[in-house]
């Protein structure tokens, strides 16, 4: 099974901050890489696929970049809205795997 | 607007069995595959597989076969989520999520992975 690894586990920001999430997997995935967000009691939302591509109606904050086995997530300036835990996902391959996520709170 | 519904929580007893319905509506369901994934109480996700919507073909993750059974009924475009021998560790939430359809770039074809998710079944099991 691919391991993918999210860094940090969590960050404290403040609003306006820049904040960028990394996610490593265990071997290579081309750009099979998607990025979720999920807010305490609610689903998950999609927001990234093929590790660049922002699902329809995501903000142009978001912005993922990376190929092969490094991916990022970044948000350009963090707003309210924007905390909560943040999951990569691989699907190139079976079993597709998530990261253990990285919990973005409020500085 | 594309909308995954899904059934309210369930409590169970040990050994007995639930299934957790995903009602679909705004697309076609029978072109887009649906995904089951689950999150224990204060864990992350985990993927337990897939189900072709077209042809009724799951696909288990490991350690999701035997007790675990993906249906559909495509009349009213619901997929299933059926658990048997329930056991105190199945206590999770369990989310439907659609499979997104393609973007094609330099004369392929991929798949955008998932794009839309259920709200969330709580299946807790306890005596």
């Amino acid at each position: 099974d691919i391991q993918m690894t999210q860094s940090p586990s969590s960050l404290s920001a403040s609003v306006g901050d820049r904040v960028t999430i990394t996610c490593r997997a265990s071997q290579g995935i081309s750009n099979y890489l998607a990025w979720f967000q999920q807010k305490p009691g609610k689903a998950p939302k999609s927001l990234i696929y093929a590790a660049s591509s922002l699902q329809s109606g995501v903000p142009s904050k978001f912005s993922g970049s990376g190929s092969g086995t490094d991916f990022t997530l970044t948000i350009s300036s963090l707003q309210p809205e924007d905390f909560a835990t943040y999951y990569c996902q691989q699907y190139n391959s079976y079993p597709i795997t998530f990261g253990g996520g990285t919990k973005v709170e409020i500085k | 607007q594309v909308q995954l519904v899904q059934s309210g929580s369930e409590l169970k007893k040990p050994g007995a069995s639930v299934k957790v319905s995903c009602k679909a509506s705004g697309y076609t369901f029978t072109s887009y595959a649906m995904n089951w994934v689950r999150q224990a109480p204060g864990q992350g996700l985990e993927w337990m597989g897939w189900i072709n919507t077209n042809t009724g073909n799951p696909t288990y993750a490991q350690g999701f076969t035997g007790r675990f059974v993906f249906s559909l009924d495509t009349s009213v475009s619901t997929a299933y989520l059926q658990i048997s021998s329930l056991k105190a560790e199945d206590t999770a939430v369990y989310y439907c999520a659609r499979e997104g359809g393609e973007y094609c770039s330099g004369g392929s074809c991929y798949t955008k992975g998932i794009d839309y998710w259920g709200q969330g079944t709580l299946v807790t099991v306890s005596s």
